[in-house]
């Protein structure tokens, strides 16, 4: 099976403006869970798409969005993008939602200048 | 706030050494505790997971050893290889049906010495 692909992999923005990363899980996996890992802070939850809708969200502010398609693929949108968005922004897919397996994409590199 | 702390920031054990990197976590609704692997520009990999059912679980040369009274789990590479050098994250979740997502530790970078 092809595992969790994310695309772009290296995206460069500047502040104010908005950007949405896409992830494809791998086939069959029905949760999608998004993180984001910075130096400082290390990996953090995002939230959590399971059947197309937002389980439950971690403590980002609302500038911080996704949604999930009928074919479980997952979009996040970050906007009016700050200096601080800069990071590696994961996406992880597991076989159902709750306490299952996660297995991560390879990440999208944000760079916010 | 739920936590997770792990130690040592980072790690230095001589090629056929057995490296060591612990975790404690706070909240006792936690019931799912994995490790991942990290090389650098990639995304973490699952490496091996435990339940509190049980005390150990092996994996090949990996041992997850798991501490429920003391809310501690670590985890044990036996005979270290170079290409375990990577960055290393204990993990857990549970409660509230997982719904909170994982939450890790900082990290181990672990170093293995040829």
């Amino acid at each position: 099976k092809a595992g969790v692909t994310q695309t772009p992999r290296y995206l460069i923005k500047t502040r104010g403006q908005q950007v949405t990363l896409s992830c494809s899980p791998i086939s069959g996996h029905r949760s999608v869970s998004w993180y984001q890992q910075t130096p400082g802070q290390g990996l953090q939850f995002l939230f959590e798409y399971f059947s197309e809708t937002q389980r439950n969200k971690g403590n980002f502010p609302g500038r911080f969005s996704g949604r999930q398609f009928s074919n479980s693929r997952s979009e996040m949108n970050v906007s009016t993008l700050e200096l601080g968005d800069s990071a590696l922004y994961l996406c992880a897919s597991s076989p159902w939602t709750g306490n299952s397996e996660q297995f991560f994409g390879p990440g999208t590199r944000l760079t916010v200048l | 706030q739920q936590q997770v702390k792990q130690s040592p920031q980072s790690l230095i054990v001589q090629k056929g050494g057995i490296s060591i990197i612990n975790c404690a976590y706070e909240n006792t609704a936690f019931d799912y505790f994995p490790w991942y692997q990290q090389f650098p520009g990639k995304g973490p990999a699952l490496l091996i997971a435990i339940r509190p059912d049980v005390s150990e679980k092996k994996e090949g040369r990996f041992t997850i050893s798991f501490n429920k009274s003391a809310k501690q789990f670590s985890l044990h590479i036996m005979d270290s290889q170079p290409g375990d050098s990577a960055t290393y994250f204990c993990a857990a979740s549970g409660g509230r049906g997982g719904a909170d997502g994982l939450t890790f530790g900082k990290g181990t970078h672990l170093i293995i010495q040829p």
